[in-house]
């Protein structure tokens, strides 16, 4: 199994709403990471668990709360958010850390809508 | 702080045609390079990875190679199809953050 899952695929919600996008990979990886990609924009970097601890947090407000419960899930929290948190997640998988010597490998994504 | 140019951001071409996108990094230490493919509103699916030992990988119609003296990638697309359009990302690994960095996307059409 060389995927990278998410779900859900799309996912409208309110200010107030409290949700979750999930992401599991069945490769054996080490390192899991969170993107968001504005339209038209390369990703951008969210945070990085490597060995199930978090080892990258990029500034990122505190109403997007990331979980890593084994080495296979991934789950980010969503409280609180602000329309212009409308964008694509996409959740990546890597053999080992941020050495990248086996590179990253990506799940399709949550278009996340905040009204 | 590292930066990462792809040229063209956007071409046009007919089908059959074989072609170079450019992929240029201010700071040349890196030492992986990975190039991707994305469909409008889809995720991210690789393509190549060129570990820091090599300097190039091919799968199929496409072969990319990586200067690092130079800091540039190109990747070669042969006898090009409909179905390649989409936008081309390329991303290295390596300098002060040692984080994936990724160029600005070149938004590939291809005519048929």
């Amino acid at each position: 199994d060389t995927e990278v899952t998410q779900t859900p695929k799309h996912l409208v919600m309110g200010m107030t709403n409290k949700k979750s996008l999930k992401c599991e990979q069945h490769m054996g990886h080490r390192a899991m990471y969170w993107y968001k990609q504005k339209a038209k924009k390369p990703p951008e970097l969210m945070f990085v668990y490597s060995y199930e601890k978090l080892s990258i947090n990029e500034s990122v407000p505190s109403r997007f709360s990331p979980e890593c419960p084994n080495s296979s899930l991934l789950n980010l929290h969503l409280h609180a958010l602000q329309p212009e948190d409308s964008a694509l997640y996409l959740c990546a998988s890597s053999q080992e850390g941020l050495a990248g010597g086996y590179g990253q490998f990506f799940g399709p994504g949550t278009r996340l809508t905040v009204l | 702080k590292q930066e990462v140019t792809q040229i063209p951001a956007a071409l046009s071409v007919p089908e059959g045609e074989n072609l170079v996108l450019n992929c240029s990094f201010t700071d040349s230490a890196i030492y992986n390079l990975q190039w991707f493919r994305q469909d409008p509103g889809k995720g991210l699916t690789s393509l190549l990875l060129i570990q820091s030992s090599q300097r190039e990988q091919t799968s199929g119609r496409l072969n990319a190679s990586l200067d690092k003296s130079s800091g540039r990638s190109t990747l070669y697309i042969a006898a090009s199809q409909p179905g390649d359009s989409a936008t081309y990302l390329c991303a290295g690994y390596g300098g002060a953050t040692n984080k994936l960095i990724f160029g600005t996307g070149t938004l590939l059409a291809v005519q048929p």
